[in-house]
Formats: structure tokens, C-alpha cells, sequence
């Protein structure tokens, strides 16, 4: 079944500064590659994602990069702002469920 | 509507109670999941329902049975708990193919 790592487990950033993410993933079925945000108290929330036919995606401060050959896709978050802080997963999903990261904490200090 | 909503938010309940978890979308998404997260953690997939079927169990306890009444709602019985089922449990919901899960805000149990 799909393997999906995650790294870092947590990530301290000053606001406006900016905030990568990555994850590599092991089955080469996977064709569709979501990102989540999860705040205090609430269930993820999908923010950008990201198909196997396209290298790049953006959307305002958030950008989202896949390099299918090396099972790799990263998320970027520029000019980051304290409401930025939470416990972002990367997924990766093909032909059946999908699987998530271990998450990542992202603390924005103002 | 775009929105999963479940029921309760919270639930606290003994080792030998029944109960039962909800889970309600008028997305008209036909893909309904189950998923569980402890603290800390992803959330680990438990069921998945795909046109009102079950199509997936993770190897998930008979303490946990999932029902899908119709298209729009999802629920999971529970009975007879360890104090290690403590967990948020999330509903999500997804239209056919691949696509991006709406959750819900999940049901925050504890067993005592």
C-alpha cells in the first residue's frame, strides 16, 4: 500500500517569512496528491492540491510542487501570517483511499 | 450546502454503552469515509462507503460497525469500547474519482 513521509514534523517561521514542506510518497498509482490544514479543534480542511499531469499550482500564497519521478511534492507557503499557524498533512491517493503524512506544525510568531 | 456535519461533538461513554456517531452532507458526494485521529497523529482510515456500499474496512474491530442509510448520511455504532478507542473520529466526504475529502469537524469521544 501507498507510504506517504512528511518532513518537518515542525517548523517555526517569523511572519512574512516563508514555510516549505515536503513529502515523498511510494506508490507510483498515485495520481493525486491534496494538502490539508487542521486547526485546534476542527477536522482538515483541503487548501490546494495537486494532479499527476501538472508540475506546479498556485493560488494567492500558497503553492503546491510535484516531481512525479522522484515521488516528491512539496507545499510553500509565502509571506506567512500568524492565522498560518496549524498541523499541515500532505496525502497522496490513486486508485483507492488515500493515505496522509504525519503532519507538520507550523508556528507563525509574530 | 457544503458542509459535513457531524454529531455530537462531543461524547463520553462507558465500556459497556452503545452508541452511535453521525454524520450528515448534502454535497451529493457519493463517497463517504470514516476516519480516526489520536492526538498528534494523522487521521487513520476506518470505512469507506462508495454508492452506498461499503467498500473498504481497514481491518477496523466488529466494536465498530458502520451503516449507510442513504446517500447523504453515515453513521458508526459503537459498543463495547476499550479506553484506547478514545479519539477525535472524522466523517468526510468526496464526489466520485479522484478529488479533495470535506470533513467534518469530527466527535471527540472518550471511554471510561
Amino acid at each position: 500500500g501507498e507510504n506517504v513521509e512528511q518532513h518537518p514534523s515542525t517548523l517555526s517561521v517569523q511572519e512574512g517569512d516563508s514555510a516549505v514542506i515536503k513529502c515523498t510518497y511510494s506508490d507510483s498509482a498515485s495520481n493525486y496528491f491534496p494538502w490539508y490544514k487542521q486547526e485546534l479543534g476542527k477536522g482538515p480542511q483541503l487548501i490546494i492540491d495537486i494532479r499527476s499531469n501538472v508540475g506546479e499550482k498556485k493560488d494567492q500564497r500558497i503553492a503546491v510542487t510535484l516531481n512525479k519521478t522522484a515521488k516528491h511534492f512539496s507545499l510553500h507557503i509565502t509571506e506567512t501570517q500568524p492565522e498560518d499557524s496549524a498541523v499541515y498533512f500532505c496525502a497522496a491517493q490513486g486508485f483507492n483511499d488515500m493515505r496522509f503524512g504525519a503532519g507538520t506544525r507550523l508556528t507563525v510568531k509574530p | 450546502d457544503t458542509e459535513v456535519t457531524q454529531t455530537p461533538k462531543h461524547l463520553v461513554m462507558g465500556m459497556t454503552n452503545k452508541k452511535s456517531l453521525k454524520c450528515e452532507q448534502h454535497m451529493g458526494h457519493r463517497a463517504m469515509y470514516w476516519y480516526k485521529q489520536k492526538a498528534k497523529k494523522p487521521p487513520e482510515l476506518m470505512f469507506v462507503y462508495s454508492y452506498e456500499k461499503l467498500s473498504i474496512n481497514e481491518s477496523v474491530p466488529s466494536r465498530f460497525s458502520p451503516e449507510c442509510p442513504n446517500s447523504s448520511l453515515l453513521n458508526l455504532h459503537l459498543h463495547a469500547l476499550q479506553p484506547e478507542d478514545s479519539a477525535l473520529y472524522l466523517c468526510a466526504s468526496s464526489p466520485p474519482g479522484l478529488d479533495g475529502y470535506t470533513f467534518g469537524s469530527g466527535t471527540r469521544l472518550t471511554v471510561v
